[in-house]
C-alpha cells in the first residue's frame, strides 16, 4: 500500500498563475478530502468527494478554487489565478467508507508558495 | 454542531515524563474519535481511534487514550516521553452517521532532554 500520493511536494509560483495540485488516493477508498493548513487558520476542509462526486464544497474559499475527481484514483485541486494568501500546505486524504469508523489517511501534502 | 477543543496549544515535558494531551468534544451522540500525529513536513498519521467497545484504546508508539463519555473527553497519554515524540498532535471526531471529520486546533508537544 503506497498510501495517499500527492504531487508536487513543493510548488512556488507567481501571483496570477494557475496552480494544479494532484492526488492519488489509496486504492479502494471511496472518499477523498482536500484540506488546507496554515499557521493562522489551522486545518481547514476545502471539499470532499464520495464515489467521485463532490458532496460538500462549502470550504472552498473562492471561485478561484476548483476541484475535480474524474475517476476513483485521481483528483485535482486548481487555483486560478493564485494569490499570495493562498500560500499554505494542501493535504489530500482518503478513507474507505462513507460512514462508520474508517479513519482518514493523509498524503504528505503540497507546500504552495505564491509570491 | 460538532466541536473539538484541545486545551493547550503547546505542551512541554521532560524526557521520560508523562505525556498528557487533552481533548474534549461536543456532540449530541458519541462520535468516533481519533488522534493524529504530524511530524514536520509530513502529513497527519493516525495514532489511534475509538469506535465502540473498550474505552481505553492503545495506539502506536506507546500512546493510549481513554474515552470518557460522561466528560466528553478523549485525552491522549504516554507514560514516558521520548525525544522522538516531539510533534503536533490533533484530536478529531466523526459523527457516526456522517462522513465529516472535525479536527481540533492541535497541540505542539516539545520534549526537553
Amino acid at each position: 500500500d503506497a498510501g495517499v500520493i500527492q504531487s508536487p511536494r513543493h510548488e512556488v509560483t507567481e501571483m496570477g498563475q494557475e496552480v494544479t495540485l494532484r492526488c492519488k488516493p489509496i486504492s479502494g477508498h471511496n472518499s477523498l478530502f482536500w484540506y488546507r493548513q496554515t499557521m493562522m487558520r489551522g486545518l481547514e476542509l476545502l471539499i470532499y468527494f464520495n464515489n467521485n462526486v463532490p458532496i460538500d464544497d462549502s470550504g472552498m474559499p473562492e471561485d478561484r478554487f476548483s476541484a475535480k475527481m474524474p475517476n476513483a484514483s485521481f483528483s485535482t485541486l486548481k487555483i486560478q489565478p493564485s494569490e499570495p494568501r493562498d500560500s499554505a500546505v494542501y493535504f489530500c486524504a482518503s478513507s474507505l467508507t462513507t460512514t462508520g469508523n474508517s479513519p482518514l489517511h493523509f498524503g504528505n501534502g503540497t507546500r504552495l508558495t505564491v509570491t | 454542531a460538532q466541536s473539538v477543543t484541545q486545551l493547550g496549544s503547546h505542551v512541554s515535558v521532560s524526557e521520560g515524563a508523562l505525556v498528557l494531551l487533552r481533548c474534549n468534544y461536543s456532540s449530541s451522540v458519541p462520535p468516533y474519535l481519533f488522534w493524529y500525529v504530524q511530524y514536520p513536513n509530513q502529513g497527519l498519521q493516525l495514532l489511534l481511534k475509538y469506535t465502540t467497545g473498550a474505552t481505553l484504546v492503545k495506539g502506536i508508539n506507546g500512546f493510549e487514550a481513554e474515552f470518557k463519555k460522561s466528560e466528553t473527553s478523549f485525552h491522549l497519554t504516554k507514560p514516558s516521553a521520548h525525544m522522538s515524540d516531539a510533534a503536533e498532535y490533533f484530536c478529531a471526531v466523526k459523527p457516526p452517521a456522517r462522513n465529516q471529520f472535525y479536527f481540533g486546533t492541535g497541540t505542539s508537544l516539545t520534549v526537553i532532554p
